[in-house]
């Protein structure tokens, strides 16, 4: 059984500029879930795809957008880089629907610096 | 708006004490909490996923317990070891159907 992966492992970009970050799920997911975490602090919940829909979002702005593939891959974009965006992208896969029983498997993360 | 804390922010222990890391909660109207461990820049490892219904659960020298009346969970590590030293995130979920936590911002231990 693959684990959750992620690309790149760092990252470094230029205030406003476009960023793209990607995510393989655990094989059998079909749930794939995005959180930010910046130094210190805990991961904040982004958004989660479902069967390739967006299906809850946190408090980040649109700048922030993701797709989902059939495949289950996942995207996660951010436009107009600020450099407050600097944290540790997580990505997260489970199975939905299955009444919460399963627990969240993370990948180890992108690491966005904003320069 | 839950509200997760976690106590203390750091710990630093001698090899083979034992320990307990404490969380608390604002909304007891969780639907599972789940403890994670981090090592420094790298994604998040579960530990040990605890339902609503249940009183604790054990991974090997891991022990979690919740009361969802009193929103307080606690994780014990039992004869900490070097290799324990990590952050540890515990996270509260919500609703069914949806994979949103709420996490605390973790305890960073260190077993020396």
């Amino acid at each position: 059984e693959t684990g959750v992966t992620q690309s790149p492992t760092h990252l470094i970009k230029t205030r406003g500029q476009q960023v793209t970050l990607r995510c393989s799920s655990q094989s059998g997911h079909n749930t794939v879930s995005w959180y930010q975490q910046a130094l210190g602090q805990g991961p904040q919940f982004i958004f989660q795809y479902y069967r390739e829909e967006e299906n809850g979002r946190g408090n980040f702005p649109p700048r922030f957008s993701g797709l989902q593939f059939p495949n289950y891959s996942s995207e996660l974009n951010v436009n107009a880089l600020e450099l407050d965006d600097s944290a540790l992208y997580l990505c997260a896969s489970s199975l939905v629907l299955d009444r919460g029983n399963s627990p969240l498997h993370f990948g180890n993360g992108t690491r966005l610096t904003v320069t | 708006k839950q509200e997760v804390t976690q106590i203390p922010a750091a710990l630093s222990v001698p090899e083979g004490e034992n320990l307990v890391l404490n969380c608390s909660f604002t909304d007891s109207a969780i639907y599972n909490l789940q403890w994670f461990r981090q090592d420094p820049g790298k994604g998040l490892t579960s530990l040990l996923l605890i339902q609503s219904s249940q009183r604790e659960q054990t991974s090997g020298r891991l022990n979690a317990s919740l009361d969802k009346s009193s929103g307080r969970s606690t994780l014990y590590i039992a004869a900490s070891q070097p290799g324990d030293s990590a952050t540890y995130l515990c996270a509260v979920r919500l609703t069914s159907g949806y994979s949103t936590l709420t996490f605390g911002k973790g305890t960073m231990l260190l077993v020396s």
